[in-house]
């Protein structure tokens, strides 16, 4: 069964330095997304990513934060100059397309910034 | 502003027995829900969903239920058992590119 992936499955960073979370989604969707989820909050959506351009991002998703799909199957949130509030649990999506809303995520990137 | 709600962080359910989460939401637009399960150090798995076309979704164990008029969806799961025990997330697809609007969980515990 096709399924995300996502590596590194955790990443320490100095405070200021910048780090690229990667993932595959599932070879036919058209539509990824980047979540996350600080230690005991919501999860919180950061960008969606369709026909190779971002289609939505939130008020979290900053000048610090930028995503890739650079050949075709690999997607990318790359982040900057890490702070500490970067924290978190970071979970890429992907998703067939209308009229299926499913999204299947990965396992997920921990990102502890020191 | 919470327009996904779970107000129940957590329940306990002995093996055997009947597990009902609950989901409120606040947007009658919303047409389209889904349920996640979720591990510790482990991503949401797709569970099962519902749309607002119709009050009531089962796969196997699950079933969904969904009352419109009330902005209420409920989870049952039955029979529970062990392996259930996870965190439990009600989500909505919102907007054109569909991001996903997640309530807090509920963390339910099934005991032997």
């Amino acid at each position: 069964e096709p399924e995300v992936t996502q590596t590194p499955s955790h990443q320490v960073t100095q405070m200021g330095q910048e780090v690229i979370l990667r993932c595959v989604p599932i070879s036919n969707h058209l539509y990824f997304y980047w979540y996350r989820q600080i230690l005991g909050q919501k999860v919180e959506f950061l960008v969606s990513f369709y026909n190779n351009e971002i289609s939505e991002k939130s008020e979290i998703f900053d000048d610090q934060f930028s995503v890739e799909r650079p050949d075709g199957s690999n997607f990318t949130l790359k982040i900057r100059s890490t702070k500490l509030e970067d924290s978190a649990m970071y979970f890429c999506a992907s998703q067939r397309g209308a009229p299926e809303y499913e999204q299947y995520f990965g396992p997920g990137t921990r990102l502890t910034v020191t | 502003d919470q327009q996904v709600k779970q107000n129940s962080p957590s329940l306990s359910v002995q093996e055997g027995r009947i597990s009902i989460l609950n989901c409120d939401y606040t947007n009658s637009m919303f047409d389209y829900f889904l349920w996640y399960k979720k591990y510790p150090a482990e991503g949401p798995t797709f569970l099962i969903s519902i749309s607002s076309i119709k009050d009531k979704n089962e796969d196997g164990r699950f079933t969904v239920f969904l009352n419109k008029s009330a902005k209420h969806l409920s989870l049952h799961i039955v029979p529970s058992q062990p392996g259930d025990s996870a965190v439990y997330f009600c989500a909505v697809p919102a907007g054109n590119n569909r991001k996903l609007i997640w309530g807090l969980g509920t963390s339910l515990a099934v005991n032997p």
